[in-house]
């Protein structure tokens, strides 16, 4: 049973637009999400994170969207940069516990 | 100076031997944990823990142990591997919310 879903495995954006990536989750008690970075052959990154109570959180080229009722986030990468390539998982916690949940993934390819 | 360091990096080894893979932080964070990466690129979490004890025990065949000399490391030691075993182990430190990830060990079992 999957609790964090990343319904895109894949994403190509051309260098300078946005790159928008697609989180869903199932259980309402998660009350603080994450986002993370993966290169080939390296761990995972943190990027940004959002608690429940925002909607929404900015760091630079990075902005992350939170809608709770539709049990949604989003990751807004403007401008994209061939940087920016590489995998990324969302990931989900209830604050009570130490556990993450992580999503499959999205591969990003920004094109230059 | 790496934050989260993972030793080895790659682990090649065969079916039924008994393998170990350390983890070291330097953050000085409490909690740690130990993450698996299959085929399939999903990562699930296997243990927790927080200033050497065990908080997260997941559903992980008890050939599985980890051990916490001290808050700094967290080791995890394979009994009797399995071709399933083969796999990504990443080793991660908690603070504040956020996790900070090793670079990953590729075991492979054949």
């Amino acid at each position: 049973d999957q609790q964090v879903k990343q319904n895109s495995p894949s994403l190509s954006v051309q260098e300078g637009r946005i790159s928008i990536l697609n989180c869903d989750y199932t259980n309402s008690m998660f009350d603080y999400f994450l986002w993370y970075k993966k290169y080939p052959a390296e761990g995972p990154t943190f990027l940004i994170s959002i608690s429940s109570i925002k909607d929404k959180n900015e760091d630079g080229r990075f902005t992350v969207f939170l809608n709770k009722s539709a049990k949604h986030l989003s990751l807004h990468i403007v401008p994209s940069q061939p940087g920016d390539s590489a995998v990324y998982f969302c990931a989900a916690l209830y604050s009570g516990t130490y556990k993450y949940i992580f999503g499959t993934g999205t591969r990003l390819k920004v094109l230059a | 100076d790496t934050a989260v360091s993972q030793t080895p990096k790659y682990l090649v080894t065969q079916m039924g031997n008994d393998k170990s893979i350390k983890c070291e932080q330097n953050l000085g964070h409490d909690t740690m944990y130990w993450y698996k990466q299959d085929s399939k690129k999903f990562l699930k979490i296997m243990f927790s823990y927080n200033n050497k004890e065990l908080i997260i025990n997941e559903t992980v065949p008890n050939r599985f142990s980890p051990k916490s000399p001290d808050k700094a490391h967290l080791n995890l030691h394979i009994n009797s591997l399995e071709l399933g075993d083969s796999a990504v182990y990443f080793c991660a430190s908690r603070h504040d919310g956020e996790q900070y990830f090793g670079p990953g060990t590729r075991l492979t079992v054949t």
